[in-house]
């Protein structure tokens, strides 16, 4: 069945990078694009922007525009994404959602990784 | 960017009431791209409803979704212990974005 399943909990200091992965099971990896959404404490959930995975094209949301990057390995069915400059704004919970339509940017979200807290902390 | 303003902020209610949800757009959602999830603690958001009524895969049908344009409900028609959790609103169009959620808790 199909699983997304991402990697452990990280803890950074301010300033510093992360990066996140997010492995995919049980269907063609390729042919569905995945999203990255946040949750901050007290927050709702922020959208990150999407990489396409078969052509490694992206969409980053513009407030993450300068600071993040999304790649993809075809080879293993995983999708990464790395934040750099990390302030204590950036403590979340970060998970990768599956479009549910087939080749599609736009589209509801119908399978989600168990997300990956990442705190910010000097 | 299509902001999206969900009420109340929290909702008490008790097993087998009803209860309605409320998700305002700043501008029309185009193509009903209005989508719903229910997100239990320590777990990640599960999608109810889609194209604003339509529900997804396994989701009981006391879950139902209204609306069109700028204004869309989710109603639960009686409550079971299992849907007290937190519930967010999309628009997944071009540049996707989500409400700031309404927490559901027992009265």
């Amino acid at each position: 069945q199909v699983q997304l399943v991402q990697s452990g909990a990280e803890v950074k200091k301010p300033g510093a990078s992360v990066k996140v992965s997010c492995k995919a099971y049980g269907y063609t990896f390729t042919g569905y694009y995945m999203h990255w959404v946040r949750l901050a404490p007290g927050q709702g959930l922020e959208w990150m922007g999407w990489i396409d995975p078969s052509s490694g094209a992206t969409k980053y949301a513009q407030r993450f525009q300068g600071r993040i990057i999304m790649t993809r390995d075809t080879a293993i069915a995983a999708a990464y994404m790395a934040l750099s400059r990390l302030t204590s704004d950036d403590t979340a919970v970060y998970y990768c959602a599956r479009i549910s339509w087939f080749s599609d940017s736009s589209g509801p979200f119908d399978y989600w990784g168990q997300g990956t807290l990442v705190t910010v902390s000097s | 960017e299509i902001v999206l303003t969900q009420s109340p902020g929290t909702l008490s209610l008790s097993p087998g009431e009803r209860a309605t949800l409320s998700c305002r757009a700043s501008q029309s959602v185009g193509n009903t791209y209005l989508a719903w999830y229910q997100q239990k603690l320590g777990q990640a958001p599960r999608l109810l409803i889609y194209g604003a009524s339509t529900r997804a895969t396994g989701i009981p049908d006391r879950f139902s979704g209204s609306g069109s344009g700028t204004d869309f409900t989710l109603t639960i028609s009686r409550l079971e212990p299992e849907d007290f959790a937190v519930y967010h609103c999309q628009q997944y169009g071009t540049s996707p974005t989500f409400g700031q959620g309404t927490k559901l808790d027992i009265k």
